[in-house]
């Protein structure tokens, strides 16, 4: 059975302290692996897609790497806009299921 | 106007009561989906529709019944619920049901309260 595992569950940040979040995942034959953000009471915002191990991808102050047993968001100097949670989500097998983590619940002082 | 957009944002309903939610994507997606999501628990797969076929959660309750007429529309029709399914239902669409890349997209969700 597919697994997704995010780490930590909560987090705070004072703003400008960078950090990492991580989503740790078991699956046969993945075929992607997607990154949300969740504001309160809204449907997820999609982030990234990545493929295969090794990738990176970018948007202002997050970066999202893959490797073959987990993946990292990124977050440098955040500011308490970036507070929300962030979903993981992986795409595995010749089937159309994506499996998503519980998130992480990220909160970002002045 | 966003991806995908679904009504109501909020509904309160009694345990007897026949209610609809409804999606509608302007993505020219293929597949539709709904989730279920609930405190501290993942995003639950309920059902998905697309143009190769029809998947069902077994473990959704028959109260929830889908219905998706094209490929831009789908309905959640909810009749007899209990308190538990008080949650943020999610419509979502992607591109197609098969293959890499297929990122999905989401609405801003309804949220149900069962009384």
């Amino acid at each position: 059975e597919d697994q997704v595992t995010q780490s930590p569950e909560a987090l705070r940040l004072q703003e400008g302290e960078s950090s990492s979040l991580n989503c740790s995942y078991t699956v046969s034959g993945l075929r992607g692996l997607f990154w949300y953000r969740q504001d309160p009471g809204k449907g997820p915002e999609f982030l990234f897609t990545l493929y295969s191990a090794g990738e990176e991808k970018e948007k202002e102050r997050l970066k999202a790497t893959l490797t073959k047993k987990e993946s990292f968001l990124h977050i440098t100097a955040p500011k308490p806009e970036d507070s929300a949670s962030y979903l993981c989500a992986v795409l595995a097998g010749g089937y159309q299921k994506v499996t998503f983590g519980i998130g992480t619940k990220l909160q970002v002082i002045p | 106007e966003t991806g995908v957009t679904q009504t109501p944002r909020h509904l309160v309903m009694g345990m007897t009561n026949k209610k609809s939610l409804k999606c509608e994507q302007h993505l020219g997606h293929n597949a539709m989906y709904w989730y279920k999501q609930s405190a501290k628990k993942p995003l639950e797969l309920m059902f998905v529709y697309s143009l190769e076929e029809r998947v069902e959660n077994n473990s959704v309750p028959s109260r929830f019944s889908p219905e998706c007429p094209n490929s831009s529309h789908l309905f959640l029709h909810l009749h007899t619920l209990q308190p538990e399914d008080s949650a943020l239902y999610l419509c979502a669409s992607s591109p197609g049901s098969q293959g890499a890349g297929n990122t999905i997209y989401f609405g801003e969700g309804s949220w149900l309260t069962v009384v």
